[in-house]
């Protein structure tokens, strides 16, 4: 149980373009959503936290008109990657959390963005 | 500002116990210690967590000192498919998960 699926799994598109990335739990319903960004040797790194029917929650330094966010059910969350460039080049990784009670989260199998 | 310490890396012979380190001196009384590890290319998998006492289960076992400021993982039984990066993180039970630079272990056949 509690499987996080993530699609496409890699993904290249040209610059300027925009990118949509999808993730869905499986087989129950995820409250909150998650999603980081993972730059090659570094550690994970929180963008935002969405929660279904609301608006993300931004981490610092991350723009939220570039990076849109949108969980508009409870097993489907989207990160839209607006007029993508090169350095948004990352490995993105989504992870849900049953409910708002329980400790640990799921994470998705990751989506590889090359921006040419 | 990085909650948890942990080594860089350390490695373990296949099918010997594998014992990761972490120090979280910092924590606070309603923060759990939470570990995950992220096998390469792939997302990072929860493996256990704790918030005082001991805990065990199919995948490892949690050994948290009395004064909770550091912990140990165990793999009981490493295998090759055991190599991978494992983060310890300490948070609130709602909070979000803050990643360190984690413990590379290899396991070795």
């Amino acid at each position: 149980g509690a499987v996080v699926s993530q699609h496409p799994s890699w993904v290249i598109c040209k610059s300027g373009t925009s990118v949509k990335i999808e993730c869905r739990s499986l087989d129950f319903q995820a409250t909150t959503m998650f999603w980081y960004r993972q730059f090659p040797k570094q550690s994970l790194m929180l963008m935002a936290t969405s929660n279904e029917g609301s608006k993300a929650t931004y981490e610092q330094g991350v723009e939220k008109d570039k990076f849109l966010i949108n969980h508009a059910s409870l097993t489907l969350s989207t990160l839209t990657v607006t007029s993508a460039h090169p350095e948004d080049s990352s490995f993105y990784i989504c992870s849900a959390r049953v409910t708002a009670t329980t400790y640990e989260q799921y994470f998705g199998p990751g989506t590889r963005l090359t921006v040419t | 500002d990085a909650k948890t310490t942990q080594p860089t890396s350390m490695d373990c012979a296949e099918g010997r116990a594998a014992n990761l380190p972490c120090n979280h001196s910092t924590i606070s009384g309603n923060e759990y210690v939470y570990w995950y590890r992220q096998i390469h290319s792939q997302g990072p998998q929860y493996i256990i967590h704790g918030l005082k006492n001991n805990e065990t289960n199919e995948m490892a076992s949690l050994i948290i000192t009395e004064d909770r400021k550091s912990s140990t993982l165990i793999l009981p039984h490493a295998t090759l498919r055991d190599t991978a990066v494992y983060y310890c993180i300490v948070g609130g039970a709602n909070s979000k998960l803050t990643f360190g630079k984690g413990i590379t272990l290899s396991v070795r056949p």
